[in-house]
This record gives C-alpha cells, structure tokens and sequence, in this order.
C-alpha cells in the first residue's frame, strides 16, 4: 500500500515561531500536496509541486511556502506562525496520469497545529 | 474553475434508513473525475471511489452506490440500510485531468452524516 506519512500528528507552536511540517510518500509519485481543513470550510488548497523543486501555488497560498527537494518528501512552512493559522493540515500524493490501475490519491493522516 | 457543492451540511438518521448524499461539481473540462472520500472521527481520509467523466456507468459496492449524470453536473452517494459506523464526514472533490499540472483536487465543503442507533 502507498504511504503518506506526516511528522507530527499534533503540534502546538507559538505565534512568530518558524514552523515546518514534513511530509514523506514512499511509492514515487510526481504530485504532492497540502491543504488545510477547516469546520465548515472543507479541505482547501495550499500548494501543490508536481516533480522536484516545482511548485504552484493553490488556493490559499498566503502566509505559507513550500519545500521539495526531494521526490519523496514535500514540506510546508509556516514563516512566521499567527493564530488564524491553527488547522488541520492534510498532505495528499498521486501519480500521474489517473488510469484504471492508479485510483488517485493518498492521503497523510493529518498534523492537527495550534498556534497560541 | 473547477468547483464543488454539497448543499448538505449536516444529515441525520435512524439505523438501517437509506441516506443519499448530493454532490454537484462544474468544470469547463471534458476530461476529469470525481471522488468520495470518507473521514470518520480519527481523522483520516478514506478513499471511497474514483469515476472518470467519460464513464457515466452508475456503480454499486455493498451498501453503497453512486449515481453519475453529466446532465445535471451530479455525482450522488447514496447509503442504503445505514448503520453507526457510517456516521462520518463525507466529501466529494473533482479533479480536472487535461494534463501538465492540472491535477489538483477541489473538495466540497462536506457533508457531516450522524446514524443514531
């Protein structure tokens, strides 16, 4: 089976701090992912990096970066941490293209971060 | 841009009732898919199913069954006979597959499905 996995399932960090949260997939896919989930909001987009060193910025870009060095693993940072940023944060791998025997994709198991 | 609608936020139930969950997407490409995925409480996201647009074949696994039609941009998932353990929050996202970097994932809002014993 694919594998996302996040670092942290849960992380508390304080306002202004640098915040790095990691994400590894070990089935060599080019597509990798971050959203946020938010009550009521659903799981919007960050960014997303579609080979190494690519990426393109999603829906809700502001206030994040991102990192891929590697092909297998996919970070996101948080520069300067605020309050309005405590969320769910979900990582997300594919392979490209969609075909019958590829059925999409997989998901990390979240890293739930608080800001105080 | 691609977009998702799932006009029910909440839905509740009584066990073994049949629960349809509505999803409605828009796209302006000829080519993507359409999924449901799953997150009981833990967290984690479950993938439920994959359809392709040019595949309008309506698909039964168990209890569980989805109803596509392009004509009213729909991709409905519906529950029969619910039990407890389907209480979760079900989400259905589109991806526009037209190549290059245009697979990125658009998720509507959810839908948070409670089934009372």
């Amino acid at each position: 089976d694919v594998k996302v996995t996040q670092s942290s399932r849960y992380l508390v960090k304080r306002t202004g701090e640098k915040v790095f949260l990691e994400c590894v997939q070990d089935m060599d896919h080019e597509n990798m992912f971050w959203y946020r989930q938010d009550p009521g909001l659903g799981l919007r987009l960050i960014y997303f990096s579609y080979d190494v060193k690519m990426k393109e910025k999603g829906d809700i870009p502001e206030g994040y970066s991102v990192s891929r060095e590697k092909k297998e693993r996919f970070s996101l940072i948080l520069e300067s941490a605020s309050t309005n940023q405590t969320s769910m944060y979900l990582c997300a791998s594919t392979l490209l293209p969609l075909t019958a025997a590829n059925y999409g994709y997989t998901f990390g198991s979240g890293t739930r971060l608080t800001v105080v | 841009a691609q977009k998702v609608t799932q006009a029910q936020t909440e839905i509740s139930v009584v066990e073994k009732e049949d629960v349809t969950l509505d999803c409605v997407y828009e796209t302006r490409d000829t080519t993507y898919y359409l999924f449901w995925y799953k997150q009981p409480p833990s967290g984690e996201l479950v993938f439920l199913i994959r359809r392709n647009s040019f595949d309008e074949q309506n698909e039964i696994s168990g209890r569980y069954s989805w109803n596509f039609q392009k004509s009213t941009s729909s991709f409905n998932f519906t529950i029969t006979a619910s039990q407890v353990v389907d209480s979760a929050v079900y989400f259905c996202a589109l991806s526009e597959g037209s190549g290059g970097s245009n697979y990125k994932l658009t998720f509507g809002k959810g839908t948070l499905l409670t089934v009372n014993p």
